[in-house]
């Protein structure tokens, strides 16, 4: 257990379904990320929420939709998407990367196993 | 472009020592993390380096130098339960973390 825990552990889901992924952090961090991770391929940085402000969003398609209520919160809104798009999607969350620490573990949730038919 | 090098995959014996290499190249350097991800799992934070030397951490030691762009993390006496990947990752100017594709460690009897 990392503090860091995600729902739905899997997912599968129809090119035109509407469906979300929740994360939840118990660290009192206050950065939270969505990965995506391919097999065999880096980690994808998708989105960084710091603060609760969207402070990253690395040319993610509008069919990946995400929401930060709350600094111990946050969403993958997901529509219309495509087979390509079936990976793990992993949640991590972090002090604010440039709090001025030493350094910035991030902590990662189990993920989400996304497939899309 | 910003890049990180990790050979795909390796294989050792158990209770043998086995060296992960890194090499990156990044737009800035603020540290450099090794994670580890069992098959299904979370990755887990390993270890950290910002300044040059070697990190030694139980069964497991970091090394850096920055002039080379250069990581390796050695793992002594190998247990079976060492099976799985090895991420490493580098913290850019600003502050993100850029990855590698990480290192499939396979352990053998």
């Amino acid at each position: 257990e990392t503090g860091v825990t995600q729902t739905p552990r899997h997912l599968v889901m129809g090119m035109t379904n509407k469906k979300s992924l929740k994360c939840e952090q118990h660290l009192g961090h206050n950065a939270m990320y969505w990965y995506k991770q391919s097999a065999k391929k880096p980690l994808e940085l998708m989105f960084v929420y710091s603060l609760e402000e969207r402070v990253e969003n690395n040319s993610v398609p509008s069919r990946f939709s995400p929401e930060c209520p709350n600094s111990s919160h946050l969403f993958l809104h997901l529509h219309t998407l495509q087979p390509e798009d079936s990976a793990l999607y992993l949640c991590a969350s972090s002090q604010d990367p440039a709090s001025g620490r030493v350094y910035n573990e991030q902590f990662f949730g189990p993920g989400t196993r996304l497939t899309v038919l | 472009g910003q890049n990180i090098d990790q050979p795909t995959e390796m294989t050792a014996t158990e209770g043998a020592i086995v060296q992960i290499n890194c090499t990156y190249q990044t737009s800035g350097f603020n540290g450099l993390f090794w994670y580890q991800q069992h098959a299904g799992e979370a990755p887990t934070f390993l270890s950290y380096n910002v300044l040059d030397g070697l990190e030694e951490k139980g069964r497991f030691s970091s090394f850096l130098s920055r002039s080379k762009g250069y990581s390796y993390l050695l793992l002594k006496e190998l247990q079976m339960k060492d099976s799985a990947s090895y991420l490493c990752a580098v913290t850019d100017s600003n502050y993100q973390l850029i990855w590698g594709a990480g290192t499939k460690l396979i352990i053998k009897p």
